[in-house]
């Protein structure tokens, strides 16, 4: 079966570059969650969109923005990166209406120097 | 507001010995539950889910869980640990609302095995 596409797998960036990190739900899911988890920390969830349009906001910086398309795919835009950006960043995707349920993918590991 | 407490930073248990992971939830209405395993560096691996129904749940790798209620928890439990099970567990709530559905984690409980 189709899984969440997350790319890249991994990324290194110096401090105040920017990054963009890409999320490919899975087919026919028209939501898109992002979620950050800090070394030794539990996912924190930054931002979702349904249908292109942002659905909630949690703990997002300033800094960053997102974005869902056409093809329901998501960007998620950093800037100014700061050294404790550096995290895992996952996507997860779900069919709204149907299943309560997320699915994840395997995350974007962002290490800032 | 939803919430997931893992009252357990780190357990350590001999290779073959039974496992309860413990998991306490704060919701108002029935709660989705989940339990996903990850190793270090890795994603995120769902184990198994309660969205209602039968309150014992079976799961991959021979893992299960139990809902209760009256106690607002959802403990994980495996009769026989293998070395390979040793990894981080997220419990977690899915909180239906507005601003839509979300993943709410719990902090993590950090499983050590020893031979």
């Amino acid at each position: 079966a189709a899984g969440v596409i997350q790319s890249p797998r991994h990324l290194i960036k110096e401090k105040r570059e920017t990054a963009t990190l890409k999320c490919y739900p899975i087919p026919r899911h028209d939501t898109v969650y992002w979620y950050q988890q800090g070394p030794g920390q539990d996912p924190q969830f930054l931002i979702s969109f349904y249908e292109k349009m942002q659905s909630d906001k949690g703990s997002i910086p300033d800094r960053f923005s997102a974005q869902q398309f056409s093809d329901y795919h998501s960007e998620l835009n950093m800037s100014s990166l700061e050294l404790g950006d550096s995290a895992l960043y996952f996507c997860a995707s779900r069919e709204e209406g149907q299943v309560n349920e997320q699915f994840f993918g395997p995350g974007t590991r962002l290490t800032v120097l | 507001a939803q919430s997931v407490t893992q009252p357990d930073i780190h357990i350590t248990v001999s290779e073959g010995a039974s496992l309860e992971l413990r998991c306490n939830y704060s919701y108002g209405a029935t709660p989705y539950l989940f339990w996903y395993v990850q190793s270090p560096g890795q994603g995120l691996q769902l184990l198994l889910k309660y969205f209602s129904g039968d309150t014992l749940v079976q799961g991959i790798k021979g893992f299960e869980a139990e809902f209760k209620r009256s106690q607002s928890s959802f403990n994980l439990r495996k009769p026989s640990v293998h070395w390979s099970d040793a990894a981080e567990y997220f419990c977690a709530v899915g909180a239906p609302g507005t601003g839509g559905f979300k993943t709410i984690f719990g902090a993590g409980t950090r499983l050590f095995v020893k031979a």
